[in-house]
């Protein structure tokens, strides 16, 4: 069935350096994206969204890269620091899936001082 | 000021009894949705009203039942527990379908059945 997940279930950083976390999607029809990070104890807040006509969107430290010819998502996080680390979670919602958003696996990020 | 607030935010109970979340939010939305997060961090949509409306149903049992009595609230009871259940229970809400904006959701309600 259709799915969305992740290449790396953990990743572990240094402080200060650039963080990716990857996402990989196989519902073609997908045209919209969106990253949630989740930290301990708490509930999954938004983080960045991108829509399938655009292949780059940038936030606060954050950039979302959509490669649709692959089907390929990406989180990079800049200048990662220690308040990063959490579960990110990519999602997303093609025509197939309806009104609802199918999310990945999860990637645990740790950021180490 | 919690946006989206469910409780009780721990629950634990023995296999078989009845137990309710509720869960109320004070954004205004008009589509509220239960998830359940398993212990892989899986996240995984149960259910979705819209304006009181159940609009998404999920293969879940029976023995979950959910309920909206206005927009701004959904519980969830689950009748009959299992060994199963034991997950942690997200509500989230939205402007509309979730289609193309943001969920918003509450701290979750970690359910161990024993």
């Amino acid at each position: 069935g259709e799915s969305v997940g992740l290449h790396l279930p953990t990743l572990s950083v240094q402080e200060g350096d650039n963080s990716i976390i990857n996402c990989a999607y196989s519902n073609s029809a997908s045209d919209y994206f969106i990253w949630y990070k989740q930290e301990s104890g708490k509930g999954p807040q938004f983080i960045i969204d991108i829509r399938s006509n655009m292949d780059k969107r940038q936030g606060q430290r954050v950039t979302v890269l959509l490669n649709k010819t692959v089907k390929h998502l990406s989180l990079q996080i800049a200048a990662t620091q220690p308040g990063d680390s959490a579960v990110y979670f990519c999602a997303e919602n093609g025509e197939t899936s309806g009104s609802r958003l199918t999310f990945g696996e999860g990637t645990q990020l740790t950021v180490n001082p | 000021d919690t946006a989206v607030s469910q409780t009780p935010k721990y629950l634990v109970t023995q296999m078989g009894n009845d137990k309710s979340i509720k869960c109320e939010q004070n954004l205004g939305h008009d589509t509220m949705y239960w998830y359940k997060q398993d212990s892989k961090k899986f996240l995984k949509i149960m259910f979705s009203y819209n304006n009181k409306e159940l609009i998404i149903n999920e293969t879940v049992p029976n023995r979950f039942s959910p309920k909206s009595p206005d927009k701004a609230h959904l519980n969830l009871h689950i009748n009959s527990l299992e060994l199963g259940d034991s997950a942690v229970y997200f509500c989230a809400s939205s402007w509309g379908l979730q289609s193309t904006g943001e969920l918003f959701f509450g701290e979750g309600s970690r359910l161990t059945v024993l």
